[in-house]
């Protein structure tokens, strides 16, 4: 298994561009989850989604768009990059045993994307 | 809403010396606990987990009980190598939810 994979690892863009930071997982996870980590501010939830078709906002999820079409994928987008955005994105995935609801799931991390926007 | 609360960093020690990071954590419900392990340029890793109260997660030498009585789970480590240089987040889960809150990490120094 591969485990979380995100591509790029590091991206440099302009004030105002689009792009799509990729994320899949080859676990059969049900949960992936979007978040960004700055300096002195630990990891703050971007988006998530509990399955596919089904995305909820974090606590931080302005500028930031997300659908999630298949198991395996969930891209984040960024509409029009800002120079607040320039921060390292990592996405995570878990699951929950048979017949539970979500909590307490061992979260499973990507190596991070690192972004950023001039 | 949820909050998780850790010991500014950086801590810095000895080999051998013996670690403890301090978290606090406020919850409405009955969360999870969990320390997560960042090395310099990695994604984050479980370190360990305690899923209620008086629970006991330990791994790599590392031991954490959770609290329910002080809201803490403390981080401690009998004898810290160069190796255990990392930054530690420690986070919450709570019942009904898959995402984490995590506290602000706290970055541990080992020197030879």
């Amino acid at each position: 298994n591969a485990g979380v994979t995100q591509t790029p690892k590091f991206q440099v863009l302009k004030t105002g561009q689009s792009m799509t930071l990729q994320c899949a997982q080859d676990m059969n996870h049900e949960y992936m989850s979007w978040y960004r980590q700055d300096p002195g501010m630990g990891l703050r939830l971007i988006h998530y989604s509990v399955g596919a078709g089904i995305t909820d906002q974090g606590e931080v999820p302005n500028g930031y768009n997300v659908s999630r079409s298949t198991t395996e994928d969930f891209p984040l987008r960024l509409l029009s990059a800002a120079p607040s955005q320039t921060s390292v994105y990592f996405c995570a995935s878990s699951y929950s045993m048979p017949g539970r609801g979500p909590g307490g799931e061992t979260q499973y991390f990507g190596p991070g994307t690192r972004l950023l926007v001039l | 809403g949820n909050s998780v609360t850790q010991m500014e960093g950086p801590v810095t020690l000895s080999e051998e010396a013996f670690l403890t990071i301090n978290c606090t954590y406020t919850a409405t419900g009955y969360p999870s606990l969990f320390w997560y392990v960042q090395y310099p340029g990695e994604g984050l890793q479980l370190l360990l987990k305690a899923t209620k109260a008086d629970d006991k997660g330990s791994n790599k030498g590392f031991e954490a009980t959770y609290r329910k009585e002080t809201t803490s789970f403390h981080l401690e480590k009998g004898s810290v190598q160069v190796s255990d240089s990392a930054v530690y987040f420690c986070a919450l889960s709570d019942q009904g939810y898959s995402t984490l809150t995590f506290g602000k990490g706290t970055m541990l120094l080992v020197s030879p």
